[in-house]
């Protein structure tokens, strides 16, 4: 069966400094695969997707995503992380053209 | 364009109650699915549905209902709540083209007690 797993629960990053999230994933064909964002009391937001194709993909709001195949990741990068970036982050991958299976989150908060 | 939208923001009920979430999408959406997630679990799927008429059991559907009489809504309904439901649970929808991108309601946070 298909599953992500995003191993950091809680990440904490000074303003300004780079982030990488990591996600990896267990699916036995070509995955489609998301980086959504969660804002406390908010419901969830696409920050990008990647079907198929350049495996480095761009996103709202300055993020980015590289896919690796070999490592089965898609782990989502900034260069300098914003205050605002402050939220939970999920990783997920569609199941079919149906379904999306997603990973437990990664809490980012950022220190001044 | 609301996008997706949920009533009631909050609800409090006591063990055995009923009560129906709705979700409500005005983009003509086929897909519509219901999530419930708890602290550290993520999201997990109750039901979703393709189209008007057509619903389906998603990772955890026990203790819930669903129906889809229109395309626009998607009403969560749980019977006899159990402290167990208690949850933050959202509605989603999602076009049939090729984007895959869910479209998530603001929520709902149910207290069960």
């Amino acid at each position: 069966a298909q599953s992500v797993t995003q191993p950091d629960i809680h990440i904490t990053v000074s303003e300004g400094a780079s982030l990488e999230l990591r996600c990896n994933y267990s699916y036995g064909a070509t995955p489609y695969l998301f980086w959504y964002v969660q804002s406390p009391g908010q419901g969830l937001q696409l920050l990008l997707k990647y079907f198929s194709g350049d495996t480095l993909v761009q996103g709202i709001k300055g993020f980015e995503a590289e896919f690796k195949r070999s490592q089965s990741s898609f782990n989502l990068r900034k260069p300098s992380v914003h205050w605002s970036d402050a939220a939970e982050y999920f990783c997920a991958v569609g199941i079919g053209n149906e379904k999306l299976t997603f990973g437990t989150g990664t809490r980012l908060t950022i220190i001044p | 364009n609301a996008g997706v939208t949920q009533t009631p923001k909050f609800r409090i009920l006591k063990i055995g109650q009923s009560m129906t979430l709705q979700c409500t999408q005005d983009m003509n959406h086929n897909y519509m699915y219901w999530y419930r997630q708890d602290p550290g679990m993520g999201l997990k799927l109750i039901y979703y549905s393709v189209g008007a008429g057509i619903t389906d059991k998603g990772e955890v559907p026990n203790g819930y209902n669903v129906s889809r009489s229109t395309t626009e809504d998607f009403p969560l309904r749980l019977e006899l709540a159990a402290p167990s439901q208690t949850s933050v649970y959202f509605c989603a929808s999602r076009g049939g083209d090729s984007s895959y991108e869910q479209y998530f309601g603001p929520g709902t946070r149910l207290t069960v007690t």
